[in-house]
């Protein structure tokens, strides 16, 4: 059975400073999501990475994807307050019985940017 | 919007009643998922359909759970007898065939089972 396991489970950095989210997993699998979750609020798609070595930037975010050593991470880079969230990595794997493409979660990472 | 949509956001019963849940997803997806989000965990799978088909079905899903995709299209997602443990958000997803398995998240709907 595939596990997921993020950490830290929860993070209070303050504004400005820089941090990094990792995201590990049991079985070999090429692609990789991570999701933003507002408190109440659905799943927004931050990054899809598809391959080894995979880097994505978005703005304070990046994220990075190592098949070989199945980690993914999320770096933070000048953090501000508006970041606080709960960020989700989800493991893309094949499913043997059904051949279906399905994705597992990770418990999440609740980040605090406190001003 | 052209987004996922669900029906209701919020929904408060009392233990032992039915409730129905409503997704529409991205008019050109052709796959839909039903998740369960608890608090504090990441949203675990429970059902898929491609198509009208129901193709899988987890353990998570109780004899009490059904799901429908009428057409193809929205789908449904009934719960019967609810019991407190029940209580969760219950987030559809939907995605293409083609290309990679990038899943697009509904707002969800919040089951408060009293």
């Amino acid at each position: 059975e595939l596990k997921v396991e993020q950490n830290p489970l929860f993070l209070s950095m303050q504004e400005g400073k820089n941090y990094t989210i990792y995201c590990n997993y049991s079985t070999t699998s090429d692609r990789l999501y991570w999701y933003r979750q507002d408190p109440g609020k659905s799943l927004e798609s931050l990054f899809v990475l598809l391959s080894n070595g995979a880097v994505k930037q978005e703005g304070r975010l990046m994220a990075s994807l190592d098949t070989k050593a199945r980690l993914s991470t999320l770096h933070i880079t000048a953090a501000v307050h508006d970041l606080s969230a709960t960020y989700f990595c989800a493991v893309d794997t094949i499913k043997g019985d059904t051949g279906r493409r399905a994705l597992t979660f990770g418990s999440g990472t609740r980040l605090q940017v406190q001003p | 919007d052209t987004g996922v949509s669900q029906d209701p956001r919020h929904k408060i019963t009392k233990r032992g009643q039915n409730v129905t849940f409503r997704c529409d997803p991205i008019s050109e997806h052709n796959r839909l998922y039903w998740y369960r989000q608890t608090l504090g965990q990441g949203p675990e799978f429970l059902t898929y359909f491609q198509n009208e088909a129901q193709l899988e079905k987890s353990r998570l899903l109780s004899d009490r759970f059904s799901a429908e995709r009428p057409k193809g299209s929205f789908s449904t997602l009934e719960i019967q007898r609810t019991e407190q443990g029940d209580s969760a958000m219950y987030l559809c997803a939907s995605s293409r065939t083609r290309g990679y398995n990038e899943q697009f998240f509904g707002p969800g709907t919040r089951l408060t089972v009293l």
